[in-house]
Parts: C-alpha cells; structure tokens; sequence
C-alpha cells in the first residue's frame, strides 16, 4: 500500500529554522516525484515546488523560489521541506503528495499534513 | 504570472447536477495542460478525483466527471449527494516540471 507519512506539527518562532518531513512506502521512493504544497488558513491548495528522489532534481514555484528549499534523502525514503528563517506568514498546513509516474501529471497520493503555526 | 481561475462557490441541491470550470486568465485550457480535480473536506488532506481531464481515479464514483467545456477544464457532478459538499480544486500542469491550482471551488448541497 502507498503511504507518505509527514511528521507531526510544529509551533515555531519567527526568525527560526525548520524542516519538516514526508516519508514514503509501499512503492520505489527514487521513481516517482514528491510535491509539496500549501494551505494557509482558511485558503486555498499552493504548490510550492517538487523534487525527484532519483536525482534530487528540484523545480519551484516562483512563488516560493528562494523562501523554501525542497531536498531528499532517497536511502530512507524522505523528501523535505524547510525554512532558513520563519515568518509568521509561514503558517499553514503543509502537504506533500507523490506525482504519478505514468505522466498523467498529476498528484495520486498525498500526504496526512503537517501544521505550522509560527508565532511569537 | 498565469492564474487558474475558478468559480468561488456554487450551491446545488440533492440529486441535481454542477458543472465546475477551471481556466486561465490568459489563453485557454486544453488536454495539454493534463488538467486534474481534488476534493477537499474541512481538516482532511486532498483526496484525488479526476486525472488527465477526464479519467477517474481509482473508486470515484461515476457521477463525477472530466471534460473540456470551450477554453476551460469542467468538473461536473451528476445526482449529486449531501457527502459531495466540499471544496474542490482543479490543478493544471504548465509545462517544465511547473503546476498551479485554482483558487477552489466551494460547492454546497442544499
């Protein structure tokens, strides 16, 4: 059975560093893209950026190109997501999801979320 | 920058049937945008509906489905049901390893 599993939620202050993660099973992590994407409160799906496993090839959106950095650890299966410095406008719900690998180019299976809430 | 655009809410009543549109404020949609569709319930992660326009996703009912309308992607949702009230998102693929949502579509059965 396919499965990203991200790591739990996050109360952070601004200025400070992070990196959140989303662990993937059930399928051959290096062959298949992980995106991530945002939702800020009461908003809508953001996709920030997406890498592949394989290579750790990246591409952002320039929304987001320059305030994240998307990275991969394919011998244990887990991409992330993180943060140099923290702005209270980081606060969101945080999705990875795995892009098929039949180039349909689209996202079959997402991740459980992980809240972030930066706060002083 | 391109903007996806879709209808902010829509309300329908048990049974009835809704046609979502996802496009672009500048030029139109086509199969090569390899347009997808998502539901979303309130504290739930998305849950993939539609793929490459018009191809269910495993164990989606068939009341919904994926179309082309004149320059935009369609989601449309036949005998809909009170489990139906969701948000629904349309994503399209720009080329270059590159996607963008639509802002949502809220949809209440009422």
């Amino acid at each position: 059975e396919v499965q990203l599993v991200q790591s739990g939620a996050e109360v952070k202050k601004p200025g400070e560093s992070l990196r959140i993660s989303c662990k993937g099973s059930g399928y051959s992590f290096s062959y298949y893209w992980i995106a991530w994407v945002r939702q800020m409160p009461g908003k809508g799906l953001e996709w920030m950026g997406i890498i592949y496993p394989g290579d750790s090839e990246s591409r952002y959106s320039p929304s987001f190109q320059g305030q994240v950095t998307i990275s991969v650890d394919k011998s244990i299966s887990t991409a992330y997501l993180q943060w140099s410095s923290l702005k209270a406008s980081d606060t969101a719900m945080y999705y990875c999801a795995r892009q098929d690998g039949d180039s349909f180019y689209y996202f079959d299976y997402w991740g459980q979320g992980v809240p972030v809430t930066v706060s002083s | 920058q391109t903007v996806v655009t879709q209808e902010p809410s829509f309300s329908v009543s048990p049974g009835g049937t809704v046609t979502l549109t996802c496009g672009l404020t500048s030029g139109s949609v086509s199969t090569s945008y390899y347009p997808s569709w998502y539901q979303q319930t309130p504290g739930q992660a998305p849950r993939t509906l539609i793929y490459s326009t018009n191809t269910r996703s495993s164990g989606v009912p068939d009341r919904f489905s994926g179309s082309i309308l004149g320059n935009k992607a369609a989601l449309t949702i036949t005998g809909a049901q009170a489990d139906d009230e969701s948000d629904y998102y349309c994503v399209l693929y720009m080329g270059s390893g590159i996607w963008v949502f639509g802002g949502g579509t809220k949809v209440t059965v009422l």
